[in-house]
Order: structure tokens, then sequence, then C-alpha cells
């Protein structure tokens, strides 16, 4: 079956902009994290959403992030007024249950000029 | 703080010999952890996991070696093929929140 998906593959923006990463998990899912994965660094939890309880946003960086996620899929993670340190390969993944397997996605690369 | 520290960042190993990595963790209420290989412009796959309770687990040519009171894990892959070359994740989890290393590049040469 499908895996998870994730759009754009790649992102360019320029600092100051918003963007908005789209995630896509797998169907039936009930469990969706967002991670940051930066040059050399390991990946860094940023969000956690399981069915209808609120978000564990505790791993956001600043205020500038933030995600939602509608009718228990599709996933947006949102940065505003993107800053050069933000570059990074955002992954999202989904897992069947909490503390199941989690799969990935591809990623998308971004990169704030 | 790192959580979860993992050695070497990279390692290079003939075929057929074995490759070991190395992860050390602070906390110990972690209760799950596993490892995740990543193939570039892919996301990371789950690649086997274990629990406290165990000091290792096999899957096929991939070993975790644990040890609870040192705090440290391993990951030991026998038979290195070119196809394993890849970057390494070990990773520990509490509840919802799972911590990371910073990955070891591997590079199985032929």
């Amino acid at each position: 079956g499908a895996g998870v998906s994730q759009s754009p593959s790649n992102k360019v923006t320029e600092k100051g902009k918003d963007v908005e990463l789209r995630c896509d998990p797998i169907s039936g899912h009930t469990a969706l994290y967002w991670y940051r994965q930066s040059l050399g660094q390991g990946l860094e939890f940023l969000i956690y959403f399981q069915g209808n309880s609120a978000p564990d946003k505790s791993g956001l960086p600043s205020d500038r992030f933030s995600a939602e996620r509608t009718g228990g899929s599709v996933s947006t993670l949102t940065i505003q007024r993107t800053q050069q340190e933000d570059s990074a390969v955002y992954l999202c993944a989904s897992s069947a249950a909490p503390r199941a397997e989690q799969y990935f996605g591809p990623g998308t690369r971004l990169t704030v000029t | 703080q790192q959580q979860v520290k993992q050695s070497p960042q990279s390692l290079i190993v003939q075929k057929g010999g074995i490759s070991i990595i190395n992860c050390a963790y602070e906390n110990t209420a972690f209760d799950y952890f596993p490892w995740y290989q990543q193939f570039p412009g892919k996301g990371p796959a789950l690649l086997i996991a274990i629990r406290p309770d165990v000091s290792e687990k096999k899957e096929g040519r991939f070993t975790i070696s644990f040890n609870k009171s040192a705090k440290q894990f391993s990951l030991h892959i026998m038979d290195s093929q070119p196809g394993d070359s890849a970057t390494y994740f070990c990773a520990a989890s509490l509840g919802n929140q799972f911590y990371f290393g910073t990955g070891t590049s591997l590079t199985v040469i032929p």
C-alpha cells in the first residue's frame, strides 16, 4: 500500500517568508510525528498528534512553528518568518498506534536563502 | 543536552566484515530502543528494536546488544554488504517522545 508522502520534496524560500509543509500519513494511522533533520544531526522531535487528543508540541523550537492535523489525517507544518537556521529536512512519520513502529516519509528539504 | 550519544560518526568496513555502532543514553526511564537505517533521499526505516528487559536481539545479520547497567546499546552488522551502506540512527523513547542519535554513515567497501 501507499506509504507516508510529503510535499513538496524541496522548497527554497527567502528569509522572512512563511512556508507550509504537507504530510499525508498512511491511511488509518492514528499517530503522526514531525521531525527536523539538520546536516550532521540526528532527528529532532517537533510535534506529535494522536487521534483527537491535544498534540504534544513540546519539541517546537519557537512560536514561529505550528502544525495542525485536519480530520485525523493530513498534517501541515507551518513555519512563519523563516530564518536561515530553519534550513533542514523536515520528516513526517505515522504509526498505527501510540508507540508502534513509525513509518517515515521521504522528507521535505527546506532551504532558506 | 544530547539524550542519546552515538559513535562513530562514520565507519568504513570491508565486505564480509562486522560493523559496530554504539549508543549511550542518559535517562534510565527510556523503555524502547530502535535502530533506523536511512538511504540518501529517503526517510529512515526501522531496522531492529529492543526493550530493556533483554540483553540481545538478533534478526538475520543484525544484532542489538543492550547493557542496561552501562546505559549503552550497540548495533552489530555481521557479514556486512555494500548494500548495507547507509546512515544508521539509534534512538531511545519514553512515552511518545523519541530521542535520536546523530547518525553513523556506514560505507561497506566491496
